[in-house]
């Protein structure tokens, strides 16, 4: 049973592009939802938070859709630094702990 | 800027040994929690806990697995006869509360030989 799904990827994009992720959850209770991003072999960090209303900061915009239960992420004129696999962390609301998705490799390229 | 750290950065171990993960949590957080990684895998949900006792855990953690606060800094993780398959990276976390955004320590990664 697969909880939270996202774009196979990898993307690979050349600096400058924009760029999409998908990500669905298949727990309709679910209430708080996130975007981190993981470089290689380093921890999962916070890169924002997902609300209801849509989110924006700087080049990237969030945005949830409770009820298809999808979640997206836009980056917007995006940076060689902006390379990296991006999670899509989706909070249970009965327990404490994330579900993760399998993530979403991002290759900026020059 | 508060962080969560973990020792040590990379334990190496012979199968059927324990291990101990240490972690010291941001320090006015409440809810701790370990996950694991195995290479090349999504993040995966081991234990959270909260007023020193555990709250939730997934079916990965087995009999094998056990989490203490011995003191008001540290939260470890006892793998207590570990097995080939536990080789991972070992991640540590901590928020302050329901709905709260989880931080994470930089991982300890295990390998057993």
């Amino acid at each position: 049973r697969k909880e939270v799904e996202q774009d196979p990827g990898p993307f690979n994009v050349p600096e400058g592009a924009t760029v999409a992720f998908n990500c669905t959850y298949s727990n309709s209770a679910s209430q708080s939802f996130f975007w981190y991003r993981q470089d290689c072999r380093k921890e999962p960090k916070l890169l924002m938070s997902v609300y209801s209303s849509g989110n924006e900061d700087g080049r990237f915009t969030a945005q949830l859709n409770r009820a298809s239960q999808y979640i997206s992420l836009l980056i917007r004129d995006s940076k060689l630094s902006d390379s990296a696999t991006y999670l899509c962390v989706v909070n249970d609301n009965y327990g404490q702990n994330f579900v993760f998705g399998p993530g979403t490799r991002l290759s900026v390229l020059p | 800027e508060p962080e969560v750290t973990q020792t040590p950065s990379h334990q190496v171990t012979q199968m059927g040994q324990e291990v101990i993960l240490r972690c010291v949590p941001i320090s006015n957080h409440l809810y701790f929690y370990w996950y694991r990684q195995i290479l090349g895998q999504k993040v995966e949900f081991l234990v959270s806990f909260y007023n020193n006792e555990i709250s939730e855990k997934s079916e990965i953690f087995d009999d094998q697995f056990s989490v203490e606060r011995p003191d008001g800094s540290n939260f470890t993780l006892k793998i207590r006869s570990t097995k080939l398959e536990d080789s991972a990276m070992y991640f540590c976390a901590s928020d302050r509360g329901v709905e709260d955004t989880q931080y994470f320590g930089p991982g300890t990664r295990l390998t057993v030989l």
